[in-house]
């Protein structure tokens, strides 16, 4: 069982589209981030939230911590073709050890 | 350019034939951790360690062994790999353990064992 649930695990749309990704746990996070994965390469960090109800936005990205501090989503406005890739979800709880821990990812796909 | 350095990238070998993961960073952190990737898994963490000769276990650390005689440096080991460890395998770095660091990746070694 994943600590980190995303969904969906899979997302294929067209550009100018946009789309919500979702990272949910039962436990509570003292932070969260999001990874941003491409073909062939590690992944590199978007943003760390830390606060419970957070809003970040990064361009035409938009992350936001729940309340609780057990959820998390990255909402895209106007999906383009570079968007392409595999979006981790990654956090640190107490209940596991403070250690980072990451979600199974969401594959999204922008089609020109 | 600060990053983090894996290899082999790719690397394909038989059941029990001992091999070597090196990983480098040149950050000066504290802290370093192997992870392995499998679809639908996610990335679970193999092995980490929290400075030079302090080293711990992860959540999947059975099959393989790590060292930090230096502070850039984090191999990783596979004494007599077998077939399940076939996987795509990241080294990460951080400034430190703590919780909201910033870990950056290497480029990921993908490891074949027939």
């Amino acid at each position: 069982t994943q600590l980190l649930e995303q969904s969906p695990q899979f997302l294929s749309i067209q550009e100018g589209e946009n789309l919500t990704v979702y990272c949910n746990s039962s436990s509570v996070f003292s932070s969260l981030q999001w990874y941003r994965q491409e073909p062939g390469e590690g992944p590199v960090l978007l943003v760390t939230v830390v606060t419970g109800g957070e809003v970040k936005k990064l361009k035409r990205l938009t992350f936001q911590f729940g309340d609780a501090r057990k959820d998390s989503s990255l909402h895209i406005t106007a999906a383009q073709p570079g968007d392409t890739g595999l979006y981790l979800c990654a956090g640190y709880s107490m209940e596991y050890g403070n250690k980072l821990v990451f979600g199974a990812g969401t594959i999204l796909r922008v089609k020109s | 350019e600060a990053q983090v350095t894996q290899n082999p990238r790719y690397l394909i070998t038989v059941t029990g034939k001992k091999l070597t993961v090196t990983c480098s960073q040149n950050m000066n952190h504290e802290y370093m951790s192997w992870y392995r990737q499998d679809p639908g898994l996610g990335l679970r963490q193999i092995y980490y360690s929290m400075n030079v000769e302090v080293t711990d276990k992860g959540d999947v650390p059975e099959g393989y062994k790590v060292s930090r005689k230096e502070k850039r440096n984090f191999p990783l080991i596979l004494e007599s790999p077998s077939p399940n460890q076939t996987s795509l395998y990241f080294c990460a770095s951080s400034f430190s353990g703590a919780q909201g660091t910033e870990a950056f990746f290497g480029q990921g070694t993908r490891l074949t064992v027939v």
